[in-house]
């Protein structure tokens, strides 16, 4: 079972619409968690981190449920610039970071 | 300004040649990470060093072996590559353990 898992979508929405995508993790000492963001043919970059709390950055919304080992992104009001594969990672204290496969968004116009 | 490169960002090789992809980073980051790329698997972990002299394996290590000399590089070597090794190496860094890579642009590996 790979550790961070993720529905591929795509997600396909008009503009202004908002989006959920949520990712699961298995090893539940897994102490750290974030969205990162990746374009077509382009590397990774960091979105954001996921608090236990639940965090948000503008229009982006992250929420951490550690009972169930569930993570999850929301995106108020999307934007033809939002299309992009969104990637759920976690890590262990102090080891390297574990992607998952990432989940497609198209935004249409 | 700072930044973390790869080279060379395209290669065509054969099967069974050495082949050597190079990471170096101006940050002074102690933590450097290579991933490989493929459709259907995601980003996934190759080796990983937390500073000069300290490698690591991850994932997918098999056929694969790093070298940290200095903070700056650390390179990637295929001893013997495979077809199965065609694929989008990542290289990336972080300055402690922030959860904040930055990755180079990638490097496409193409064996024949």
């Amino acid at each position: 079972r790979k550790e961070v898992e993720q529905d591929p979508g795509p997600f396909n929405v008009p503009e202004g619409a908002t989006v959920a995508f949520n990712c699961t993790y298995s090893n539940s000492a897994s102490q750290s968690f974030f969205w990162y963001r990746q374009d077509c043919r382009k590397e990774p970059k960091l979105l954001m981190s996921v608090y236990s709390s639940g965090n948000e950055d503008g229009r982006f919304t992250a929420q951490l449920n550690r009972a169930s080992q569930y993570i999850s992104l929301l995106i108020r009001d999307s934007k033809l610039s939002d299309s992009a594969t969104y990637l759920c990672v976690s890590s262990l204290v102090g080891s390297a970071l574990i992607f998952g496969k990432g989940t497609t968004l198209s935004v249409s116009s | 300004d700072a930044e973390i490169t790869q080279s060379p960002r395209h290669k065509i090789t054969e099967t069974g040649r050495q082949v050597t992809l190079a990471c170096h980073q101006t940050w002074n980051h102690n933590n450097m990470f290579w991933y490989r790329q493929d459709l259907g698997h995601g980003l996934r972990l190759i080796h990983y060093s937390y500073g000069v002299h300290d490698t690591n394996k991850g994932e997918v290590s098999d056929g694969y072996s790093v070298s940290r000399s200095n903070t700056e590089d650390l390179p990637l070597t295929l001893e013997s590559a495979a077809s199965s090794q065609t694929s989008v190496y990542f290289c990336a860094s972080s300055p402690l353990y922030t959860g904040e890579l930055f990755f180079g642009e990638g490097s496409r590996l193409t064996v024949l």
